[in-house]
């Protein structure tokens, strides 16, 4: 079967730097993404990756390692506002999406 | 505001009754998507339109049904709802070419109680 897996939840504090991993297992890949979703809003996208390496986009970068299977999301210079729960999606090899559950970020002052 | 509207955005059911989400997108994106999300789960594909005319089955289609009659449209039918299928129900779309799918954005989701 296929399977995304991502913590279910992390704290951190406001100004430090935070990493939030997924792994994944699915019939073929074709990028992965990363989505950010606040409580009772829709998810809004934060990256996308195909090739190793990592992608640089303001405070945030995320990372693929398609031989391991593995990507991370880092944030940076935590706000408040980075409160919010974090998606990680696999595009198959019939491009279709296979999400994880999601990993809730919870940032203290 | 270009984008993607749900409707309703909140709405309480009782069980057997017919209920449809409406969706429409102004961003001529060919690909639309009905996801639900649960709590402790992924969002899970209900069902999905690559082109107007056209519609698949996702993960989880047993008691939806959609149409996709143009590119702007892409309502969701519970034809019989039952209380599994109390969840926030979100609408998406993204330009897909040559099956590969881009960036998907979403509606604002609408919050199904079947009681």
């Amino acid at each position: 079967g296929q399977n995304i897996d991502q913590p279910t939840e992390m704290t951190a504090t406001e100004g430090a730097i935070v990493q939030i991993n997924c792994t994944y297992q699915t019939s073929g890949f074709n990028g992965l993404f990363w989505y950010q979703q606040h409580a009772g809003e829709a998810p809004t996208f934060l990256s996308y990756n195909v090739l190793d390496g990592l992608e640089e986009k303001g405070r945030f970068s995320s990372f693929l390692s398609r031989s391991k299977g593995y990507s991370y999301l880092l944030l940076k210079e935590l706000q408040m506002k980075d409160s919010a729960s974090y998606l990680c999606a696999v595009v198959d090899s019939n491009y279709q999406l296979i999400w994880g559950a999601g990993t809730k970020l919870i940032i203290k002052p | 505001i270009a984008g993607i509207t749900q409707a309703p955005t909140s709405q309480i059911l009782a069980a057997g009754r017919r209920m449809t989400l409406r969706c429409t997108q102004d961003m001529r994106h060919n690909a639309m998507y009905w996801y639900r999300q649960d709590l402790g789960l992924g969002l899970r594909l209900i069902h999905y339109s690559n082109t107007a005319g056209t519609t698949g089955k996702g993960e989880v289609p047993d008691g939806y049904s959609v149409s996709r009659a143009n590119t702007d449209d892409f309502p969701l039918t519970l034809a019989s709802a039952v209380p599994s299928q109390t969840s926030v129900y979100f609408c998406a779309s993204s330009v897909t070419f040559e099956g590969k799918t881009g960036e998907l954005f979403f509606g604002e989701g609408s919050r199904l109680t079947v009681l």
